[in-house]
């Protein structure tokens, strides 16, 4: 069963523009909630970490929302870049549990 | 570059055959994980260890084992590999074992099994 699913599962846009991916989760409890930036065929890296009872976090270019009560998250990326190019993985981390549950992703293009 | 290294970088073997990934944690951290991730999949949880010791198990198959060393560097050992065993696979480390602790995530290894 998917416990974290994202949308879209990919997404094209032109250099500078703006956008927004969601992630919509069934994990409960849960400790908080991450957003990853991974490169093809690298490793992931950390954009933000949540606890549940935050509502937003920003990195840079990068805003990440949460809202507990409808299990959803969001990542906005502001005037984006061509180095944004990546998939975007939304992730949670049960409570008392140390294994964190990974979406798939959304695949970002940014194009000139 | 998060420090976390992995070797090898790629890796081809033939169905049957045992194989051993290795990982190397950032300076000071104690904590390593070891993740799958298939084609088009997410990633999949497989072990964690800290200061050397088995902390927590996910999707680990039978055939695979893994261990973490005193100089606190891990392997990740599989065997008799099978064709759905092709996948990328990354090591992450975190400083403690708390649930918030940010993993950072090593280049990964590639294996293919033909």
């Amino acid at each position: 069963k998917n416990q974290v699913e994202q949308s879209p599962q990919s997404l094209i846009i032109l250099e500078g523009k703006n956008c927004t991916l969601q992630c919509n989760y069934t994990v409960s409890p849960f400790s908080n909630l991450r957003w990853y930036k991974q490169d093809t065929g690298r490793g992931p890296v950390s954009l933000t970490i949540m606890t549940f009872s935050e509502n937003t976090k920003s990195n840079r270019r990068y805003t990440a929302t949460l809202d507990a009560d409808t299990k959803q998250s969001s990542l906005h990326i502001t005037a984006s870049q061509l180095s944004d190019s990546a998939s975007y993985i939304c992730v949670v981390s049960p409570n008392q549990r140390v294994e964190l549950i990974f979406g798939t992703g959304t695949r970002l293009q940014v194009f000139p | 570059d998060s420090g976390v290294t992995q070797t090898p970088k790629h890796l081809i073997t033939a169905t049957g055959q045992r194989v051993t990934l290795r990982c190397s944690p950032r300076s000071g951290d104690l904590s390593v994980y070891w993740y799958q991730q298939s084609l088009d999949q997410g990633l999949q949880f497989l072990i964690q260890y800290y200061n050397g010791e088995e902390r927590a198990k996910g999707n680990i198959l039978e055939r695979f084992s893994a261990q973490q060393f005193p100089d606190l560097h891990s392997e990740l050992n599989l065997s008799s590999l099978e064709l759905g065993d092709s996948a990328l696979y990354f090591c992450a480390s975190s400083v403690a074992v708390g649930l918030h602790n940010e993993q950072f995530f090593g280049p990964g290894t590639r294996l293919t099994v033909l």
